[in-house]
Order: structure tokens, then sequence, then C-alpha cells
């Protein structure tokens, strides 16, 4: 399974702006990049994902290098409520979709 | 709208004991999966149905059966349970695994403990 590196956790003040990065030196060339988040005792719920061009959604904004081995999850003004454990992913191309979870980042937003 | 549910929220065995995690989707998603998270861990897939009639091992399916009751249910049952699977259980499902979005839809999880 494909795997990606995420630092273990990140803090950011309330309000500004949060650079979540991601290392996926293995990717394929049809491997797309998700990202989901996970709020506490909650499950996991999709945040953005994308393949080669940088993506926005009302969530978030998900920059990809060029050689596509590295990405960054950008959450534009923090708040309270997106304090939460990050998991970049790679979406194989498999029948069913399946992806494979690391460990995540997990996000301290600073009132 | 109520998405993936998944019952029960929290079950107590005794190791040797059986039972059954059902999950239900109101989505019309052909896919759906088994995820098993333990303590400061991510999510590890046990099984998934591609579609109605299908199931394939995941990362970690010993210990665990699936049944794809029909496009809307796929239940997990642990025959003998262990202390090793106590753990929180995620469902989810997505729509056609094609070049699409992707996105899983999950359940707010089922605590299981074996003691």
């Amino acid at each position: 399974d494909a795997k990606t590196t995420q630092p273990n956790s990140m803090e950011s003040n309330e309000e500004e702006p949060v650079h979540l990065p991601c290392n996926h030196s293995t990717i394929s060339g049809t491997d797309y990049i998700h990202w989901y988040r996970q709020l506490p005792s909650q499950g996991p719920e999709y945040v953005i994902h994308g393949l080669t061009s940088n993506v926005n959604n009302r969530m978030a904004s998900l920059a990809i290098a060029e050689d596509r081995k590295s990405s960054t999850l950008i959450l534009h003004r923090a708040t309270l409520r997106d304090a939460a454990v990050y998991y970049c992913i790679l979406r194989v191309q498999t029948g069913a979709n399946n992806l494979f979870f690391g460990t995540g980042t997990r996000l301290t937003v600073i009132p | 709208n109520a998405g993936v549910t998944q019952t029960p929220k929290f079950q107590v065995l005794k190791t040797g004991q059986s039972m059954t995690l059902q999950c239900a989707q109101d989505m019309n998603h052909n896919s759906m999966y088994w995820y098993r998270q333990d303590p400061g861990m991510g999510l590890r897939l046990i099984y998934y149905s591609a579609s109605e009639g299908t199931t394939d091992k995941g990362e970690v399916p010993n210990g665990y059966n699936v049944s794809r009751l029909n496009k809307r249910e796929f239940s997990l049952r642990l025959e003998s349970a262990a202390p090793s699977q106590t753990s929180v259980y995620f469902c989810a499902s997505s729509g056609t695994g094609t070049l699409g979005t992707g996105e899983l839809f999950f359940g707010e999880g089922s605590r299981l403990t074996v003691l």
C-alpha cells in the first residue's frame, strides 16, 4: 500500500492560516491524494482530494507539488472547530476505492 | 438524512463470545467498508465490499467475517472475540469506484471492549 508521511502534531492560532504538509514520495501516476479529518469521538470526514492540479473547496485548498511527491492542505482561517486529526491518504487504483490511513497530524487551534 | 448508521455504539464482550456489528447506508452507494481504529492509531481496513454480493479482505481480516446482506447493509462478525479485538470500529460507504471523488462517508463508530 502507498505510504504517506505527516508530522505528528501542529499548532495554529485561531483565525490564522494553517499549512499541513504531507510527503508521498512513492506515489504512482494514477494515485489520487485525499485528505480526511477526524474530530474527537467521531468518524473521519472527507476534506478534499486531487490528482495533479491544485484544488479548492469550501473547507480547504490542496496544493500539490509539481512532481506529486508532496502536498499541502491549507485551511485559510483556522477555527476552534478545525481542531482534529488530519489524514493524508493515497487512493490506490483498486476497484473498491479503499483508502489506507496513516496516523495523521493532530492539529491544535489556540484561541 | 441518516447517512451511515452503525449499531451498537458500545459493546462489552468476554473472550470467546461472538457478536455482529451492523451497518446500513441510505445513499445508494455500491461500496462499503469496515475499519478498526486502535488508540493513537490511524484506521486499518478489515474488509470491504465493492458491490452487492462481493467481499474482499483488507489489511487486517483475521478473526472477522463479513456479510453484504443487500446494497444497504454490511455486517461485521466476530466469531470468537479476543482482547486484541478491543477497538473502535467504523463502517463507511462510497459511490462507484471510478476515477470520481472516491469520497468515503463514515459512521460514528462502534466501541468494542473484549475482556
